[in-house]
């Protein structure tokens, strides 16, 4: 097992072009999360996965995002008509359950950035 | 809703000193508080988790303590070296996903 791993690391777009991040999980977690992170900012929460299920999204996923997790494994990550509001840095963590011991584990990120 | 809030935002030490960055939080209905580092343009680390039915958490010359009742925990370093530094981020899970606070900026001059 290698950790949370995200692809792609980077990622040049021009606004209005669809891009789409992967994020695979440590195998045996059945929870996973996106966050997305701006300069001098903590993550913020975008949206969670139980196994396929996706159960809470975040205000900040507005209809332009999209994402899934098909088969309960890998999950994809993806924006519609990029804006230049939409260059962050977007982060996958993964869990074993959601209780008092989980502990997330993320993976390095993928850096977007939107011209 | 959970606000965190961390200070300092940055902190600059000279290698050696001892040193406490703070997190403070709103709502004490937390499962757990977790400090992460994060190098830049990386991802989190985990350093430590403290469950909320717990006081403090120690890994090495990192002690974390959590007072549910002041809304407040913090982050105690010993002995700082360069290669600490990082962002320390502090976060908590409650009924909603992790809530981070914006980060310590720390710099350990050698």
């Amino acid at each position: 097992d290698t950790g949370v791993s995200q692809d792609p690391r980077h990622k040049i777009t021009k606004r209005g072009q669809n891009v789409t991040f992967r994020c695979d999980p440590i195998s045996e977690h059945n929870r996973l999360y996106w966050y997305r992170q701006t300069l001098g900012q903590g993550p913020e929460f975008l949206t969670y996965f139980q196994n396929e299920a996706q159960l809470e999204k975040s205000r900040l996923l507005s209809d332009r995002f999209s994402a899934e997790r098909p088969k309960g494994s890998f999950s994809t990550l993806e924006i519609q008509r990029t804006e230049q509001g939409d260059s962050a840095m977007y982060l996958c963590a993964s869990s074993h359950s959601w209780t008092s011991r989980e502990t997330q584990y993320f993976g390095p990120g993928t850096r977007l950035l939107v011209l | 809703k959970q606000e965190v809030t961390q200070i300092p935002a940055a902190l600059s030490v000279p290698e050696g000193e001892n040193l406490v960055l703070n997190c403070s939080f709103t709502d004490s209905a937390i499962y757990n508080l977790q400090w992460f580092r994060q190098d830049p343009g990386k991802g989190l680390t985990s350093l430590l988790l403290i469950q909320s039915s717990q006081r403090e958490q120690t890994s090495g010359r990192l002690n974390a303590s959590l007072d549910k009742s002041s809304g407040r925990s913090t982050l105690y370093i010993a002995a700082s070296q360069p290669g600490d530094s990082a962002t320390y981020l502090c976060a908590l899970l409650g009924n909603t996903p992790l809530v981070f606070g914006k980060g310590t900026r720390l710099s350990v001059i050698a």
